[in-house]
């Protein structure tokens, strides 16, 4: 049974472009969570999604970031213009249903602005 | 949300246990304790949860002071691979909800 995986792992961008980061759940899971961390900083929640609903997105910044999980294939993190202030690890993390408290991580994506 | 105190670091020698303190007075009767671990350049990595109860599984062991005011996650033989950050996070038991990450405990182990 494969992991989360999330694509790509490395992503270069510079300053006002568009970064796509990709997150496939688990096989079943149903429940995606992004999370952001800064370089030496701690792991900061972004948004909580399930299939085509938003559940959470308190800590979402309020401008250029967005975030969808449609029925069909990965759940998407999009951050449009870019800052340097972007550049950190974004990692996603599933869980089979709202009853199942373990959630189990990506790799993550390490986004670099230039 | 309920906050939670760990040490920042801590030391221990391969092969031998390790006791991760983690500091929750403020925790509420519907709070699960989580602990979770980061590899270096890795996501985090579920290691246990609990209620009540002591806890064990293939990684570790939980201990949950009877007042859940405290609880300590025990590594029965450190080996190098469990050198990471671990955090001990606490979530409402009655559904799955986002995860607030502290500083955690960064956990040295010494060959």
């Amino acid at each position: 049974n494969a992991g989360v995986m999330q694509n790509p792992r490395h992503l270069v961008r510079r300053r006002g472009q568009e970064a796509r980061l990709r997150c496939s759940p688990m096989k079943g899971h149903s429940h995606v969570y992004w999370y952001r961390q800064l370089p030496e900083e701690g792991l900061k929640f972004m948004v909580y999604l399930q299939k085509e609903n938003i559940i959470d997105e308190s800590g979402m910044p309020k401008e250029r970031f967005s975030a969808e999980f449609p029925k069909e294939g990965p759940s998407i993190l999009r951050i449009q213009q870019v800052v340097r202030g972007d550049s950190a690890a974004y990692f996603c993390a599933s869980s089979l249903n709202r009853d199942n408290h373990e959630q189990y991580f990506g790799p993550g994506t390490r986004l670099t602005v230039t | 949300d309920a906050k939670t105190t760990q040490p920042n670091s801590m030391e221990s020698n391969e092969e031998e246990p390790v006791h991760l303190p983690c500091n929750h007075s403020t925790i509420s009767g519907t709070d699960y304790i989580h602990w979770y671990r980061q590899l270096p350049s890795q996501g985090p990595e579920y290691v246990i949860h609990g209620l009540t109860s002591n806890v064990n599984n293939r990684m570790a062991s939980l201990a949950i002071a009877e007042d859940r005011k405290s609880s300590t996650l025990i590594l029965h033989r450190a080996t190098l691979r469990d050198a990471a950050v671990y955090y001990c996070i606490l979530s409402p038991y009655y559904y799955t909800d986002k995860l607030i990450f502290g500083t955690g405990t960064r956990l040295q182990v010494f060959p």
